[in-house]
């Protein structure tokens, strides 16, 4: 296992199209969390899983995005309706424990564009 | 809510030292993060600080910490072309249950001249 991998890499849509992302964390991790990136910004909190459980979700995931972590082991990230403001980079990333002291690694990323 | 602030770049010469600068406002900030980010590629951890601290060094890395300023500094020795990235400050506060949710700043552009 080499980290966390992200399916696609890019994706370019049309506007109402519904995407989907998928994350694939370190296989021990029990934690994954979703981020979005968008140009010029650091990154910014969407959701967080412990195993299949997801336990937070910012304000900035509105009802159209629907994230899943059905085995506790990949996850997936759904927008649907996308609208052109939903154009960013969303990041997955994985960890091993609780704690603030277990580092989050970061996969590559998923770049949306939304014509 | 938490902020955390970055001026946006800084360019050195090969050599130099390098010293970029945070703000953060979250006085509840338990681990405090630098991250390096390339182009086309994740996040890389760099270096954290637990707050507690006020000083850690790694090599070439020096973190700077100042809690009652709420000031974080990352400063870079012997600064090389290949440290030219993104550098992205970081904090998170100790969650109910344990979990982490990273609050990032802006992010400091390195532009490293040779």
């Amino acid at each position: 296992d080499t980290g966390v991998s992200q399916d696609p890499r890019h994706k370019i849509t049309k506007r109402g199209q519904n995407v989907t992302f998928r994350c694939d964390p370190i296989s021990e991790h029990n934690r994954l969390y979703w981020y979005r990136q968008t140009l010029g910004q650091g990154p910014e909190f969407l959701t967080y899983f412990q195993n299949e459980a997801q336990l937070e979700k910012s304000r900035l995931l509105s009802d159209r995005f629907s994230a899943e972590r059905p085995k506790g082991s990949f996850s997936t990230l759904e927008i649907q309706r996308t609208e052109q403001g939903d154009s960013a980079m969303y990041l997955c990333a994985s960890s091993l424990g609780p704690g603030a002291r277990y580092e989050q690694f970061f996969g590559p990323g998923t770049r949306l564009t939304v014509l | 809510g938490e902020d955390v602030e970055q001026s946006l770049f800084l360019s050195v010469r090969e050599g130099d030292s390098s010293v970029i600068n945070c703000t953060y406002t979250d006085s509840s900030s338990t681990y405090l993060y630098w991250y390096k980010q390339e182009p086309g590629a994740g996040l890389q951890l760099l270096t954290y600080i637990f707050s507690n601290m006020d000083m850690k060094q790694d090599q070439r890395l020096t973190v700077l910490l100042n809690k009652k300023d709420k000031h974080l500094s990352l400063r870079i020795a012997d600064t090389q072309t290949g440290d030219s990235a993104i550098y992205f400050c970081a904090e998170t506060p100790e969650g109910p249950g344990g979990y982490q949710k990273v609050t990032f700043g802006t992010g400091t552009k390195l532009q490293v001249i040779p």
